[in-house]
């Protein structure tokens, strides 16, 4: 069972970077990719990317100019940095588990954090 | 990129109908396809992976079919804790994407 926990600023101001945290409990970190989800409100979801431990990663490119993911496997966090944000960029952000080795699906995911971009 | 299309947008429903939702891939994803089921103020959750694999833990009156372009998801019996926001996402390349959602309520 996989246990997923998002932190970090709440309110961004247009043109900041915003910046979120994921902490995970996993019985092996490795044997997941570590995705971010978003979800403006009242609309669908859209996926940002992607990050194995080893440090590979993919992102959507939509938003590839503007997205770097990262993760501490010490402190099993992964993290999301999005620059030059403007209000489009505000959303409930989640992060999510799957499965490095099956094609299995979001299997577990946190409980989300809702990103306003606000001057 | 491929594009995710579900049908329709919105249901509505009774308790022990059945219900089917469409979901349809801009091309071939073989069976990578996967089903989730989002409430109000909560993450989605996977009900079916693989085009036809139920998750773990949940119950057997969610059934997935489909290969290639086409995919259904069933719910045999809707039970009143069913009514909620129903996704499809394909998993066969990135970027993964999700189709626009159906809302099925009363």
């Amino acid at each position: 069972q996989v246990q997923l926990q998002e932190s970090g600023r709440r309110l961004v101001k247009p043109s900041e970077t915003l910046s979120l945290n994921c902490s995970v409990s996993a019985d092996s970190i490795s044997s997941y990719y570590w995705n971010w989800i978003r979800q403006p409100a009242g609309k669908g979801l859209e996926w940002i990317g992607r990050i194995h431990t080893s440090g590979s990663t993919d992102y959507n490119p939509s938003l590839k100019s503007r997205v770097t993911m990262s993760v501490d496997t010490s402190k099993t966090q992964f993290s999301l940095r999005l620059s030059s944000v403007t209000a489009a960029d505000t959303a409930v952000y989640y992060c999510a588990s799957e499965s490095y080795y099956d094609n299995t699906g979001f299997d577990d995911w946190g409980q989300g954090t809702l990103v306003t971009v606000s001057s | 990129d491929i594009q995710m299309t579900q049908s329709p947008s919105s249901l509505s429903a009774s308790v022990g109908d059945r219900v089917v939702v469409t979901c349809r891939a801009s091309q071939s994803i073989s069976i990578y396809l996967n089903w989730y089921q989002q409430k109000p103020g909560k993450a989605p959750k996977l009900l079916i992976y693989s085009a036809s694999n139920l998750q773990s833990g949940i119950p057997s009156r969610f059934s997935g079919s489909g290969s290639g372009t086409d995919f259904t998801l069933t719910i045999s019996s809707l039970q009143p804790e069913d009514f909620a926001t129903f996704y499809c996402q394909q998993s066969y390349s990135i970027p993964p994407a999700f189709g626009q959602g159906t809302k099925v309520e009363v």
